[in-house]
């Protein structure tokens, strides 16, 4: 069964501290590891695929990268309007559907 | 270019009751998935529907149903409510159910 693991759950930053979010999977035949963005009561919003081991991508203050397992995302000099929660997924397959599977997140909290 | 539209935003039910949450596509995205997210938690797979047909499942119940419609406009369809039905339901648009998944606002239903 696919299984996506990530840490910390919460995490909290004081503007302009640098750190990184863990994101660690199990998948038979990784199609993609996707990372998005969710603030509270809505839905999520895409940031970065990653497809094959070594790749990275990056994005304004963030930059994800990808092993054969885990996956991270870099937060370089945050500010407060980063605080979100980062849902890191990975995709595989049920059926004939392409599914993503989740981790539960990181609450990113960027103070002053 | 419209993103994933969901309707409604919020919604109370009564335990037993049916309830139908409807989703509209991204432009030119095909396929569309549903998800469950409780408080806390990761977003969970229900199914997927790609050209009208559902072509795979998650771990949930029979009483968890879809549509999807030519314009690929989709429904939810969720009867004999349970209290652990509250959560945001979630949709996802794709092309061809391979590529990014743009997910829309949500539904938050609660069940008492």
């Amino acid at each position: 069964e696919d299984q996506v693991t990530q840490s910390p759950e919460a995490l909290r930053l004081q503007e302009g501290e640098s750190s990184s979010l863990n994101c660690s999977y199990t998948v038979s035949g990784l199609r993609g590891l996707f990372w998005y963005r969710q603030d509270p009561g809505k839905g999520p919003e895409f940031l970065f695929t990653l497809y094959s081991a070594g790749e990275e991508k990056e994005k304004e203050r963030l930059k994800a990268t990808l092993t054969k397992k885990e996956s991270f995302l870099h937060i370089t000099a945050p500010k407060p309007e980063d605080s979100a929660t980062y849902l890191c997924a990975s995709q595989g397959v049920a059926g004939t559907a392409s599914k993503l599977t989740f981790g539960t997140g990181t609450r990113l909290q960027v103070t002053l | 270019e419209t993103g994933v539209t969901q309707s409604p935003t919020h919604l109370i039910k009564t335990r037993g009751q049916q309830v139908t949450l409807r989703c509209s596509s991204q432009s030119g995205h095909n396929t569309v998935s549903w998800y469950q997210q409780a408080l806390g938690q990761g977003p969970q797979f229900i199914f997927q529907y790609y050209r009208e047909e559902e072509n795979g499942r998650g771990n949930f119940p029979p009483r968890f149903s879809g549509l999807q419609f030519p314009n690929y406009s989709s429904e939810l369809n969720v009867n004999a409510l349970e209290l652990d039905d509250s959560a945001l339901y979630l949709c996802a648009s794709s092309s061809d159910g391979q590529g990014i998944a743009f997910f829309g606002q949500g539904t938050r239903l609660t069940v008492v």
